[in-house]
C-alpha cells in the first residue's frame, strides 16, 4: 500500500540554522515519483521538487537540498541557513505511475517549520 | 500566465444544504484533481479528470460527493446534504500529462468549506 510518513509534526529553529525535514515512503511499485510542497500561511501549496524513482542523485537548489535514498525509502529535505520566510508547513508526497494513469498524490501529514528571528 | 483559481474562497453553509465548488485549471492542462484537506492533515485525493471524464473517483467518500468537468476545462465539485464532517479546505490541482512524461501538479488556493 502507498504511504508517506512525516514523523516530525513541528520543528522550531533559530534563523540561520540548518534544518532537515524527514520523509519516509512505502510503495510496491518500482516506478514512482516523490515531491515536496511548501504551504505558507496563505494556504496555497507551492511545488518545490519532483524526483522519479530511477534518479537517486541528490539535488541542490540554492539553500534547499534533497537526499533521496531508495535503500531506506527516504526523501529528506534540508534547508541551509534558514530564514523567517521559510516558516510554513512542508508536505512530502508520493505518486505511483499506475496503469490507469491517475498519478494521484499520497501526502504525508506535513511538518510545520517555524523559523524564529 | 494565470494559475489555478478556485471560487468561492470561503463557503459557509448549514447542515443538509447543497454546495458547489468551482475550479479553473491552468489553460491547456488536461489533468485535473480534487483533494480535501482537513485541519492539521495533508491533502487527501478525491477525484481525477483526464479531459472531460472522471478517470479515477476512488477518493470520493460517499455518493453525496460528485464532480463534473463537462468541457474539459472548468470543474465543479458538488456536495449534497452537507454534514459537519465535510468541513475542510477543498483543493484543486491541474497538470500537463504528456505521453511518457509526468509533470507536477499545480494547486489552487482552495475553498474553505464550513458546515454549521
Amino acid at each position: 500500500a502507498q504511504k508517506v510518513t512525516q514523523a516530525q509534526t513541528e520543528i522550531s529553529v533559530v534563523e540561520k540554522e540548518d534544518v532537515t525535514l524527514d520523509c519516509v515512503y512505502e510503495t510496491r511499485d518500482t516506478t514512482y515519483y516523490l515531491f515536496w510542497y511548501k504551504q505558507p500561511p496563505s494556504g496555497e501549496l507551492v511545488f518545490l521538487i519532483r524526483r522519479n524513482s530511477f534518479d537517486e542523485q541528490n539535488e541542490i537548489s540554492g539553500r534547499y537540498s534533497w537526499n533521496f535514498q531508495k535503500s531506506t525509502s527516504s526523501f529528506n529535505f534540508t534547508i541551509t541557513a534558514s530564514q523567517v520566510v521559510d516558516s510554513a508547513v512542508y508536505f512530502c508526497a508520493l505518486s505511483e505511475a499506475e496503469e490507469s494513469g491517475t498519478y494521484k498524490y499520497i501526502f504525508g501529514t506535513g511538518t510545520r517549520l517555524k523559523v524564529l528571528a | 500566465g494565470a494559475g489555478v483559481s478556485q471560487t468561492p474562497s470561503n463557503k459557509v453553509t448549514e447542515k443538509g444544504k447543497y454546495v458547489e465548488l468551482r475550479c479553473d485549471p491552468i489553460s491547456g492542462h488536461t489533468a485535473l484533481y480534487w483533494y480535501r484537506q482537513s485541519l492539521g492533515q495533508g491533502p487527501e485525493f478525491l477525484i481525477y479528470f483526464q479531459g472531460t471524464g472522471a478517470a479515477d473517483d476512488s477518493g470520493l467518500p460517499n455518493d453525496r460527493f460528485f464532480a463534473v468537468r463537462p468541457e474539459g476545462s472548468v470543474s465543479t465539485l458538488k456536495i449534497q446534504r452537507t454534514e459537519r464532517g465535510d468541513s475542510a479546505v477543498y483543493l484543486c490541482a491541474s497538470s500537463l500529462i504528456d505521453s511518457g512524461k509526468y509533470n507536477e501538479q499545480f494547486f489552487g488556493p482552495g475553498t474553505r468549506l464550513t458546515v454549521l
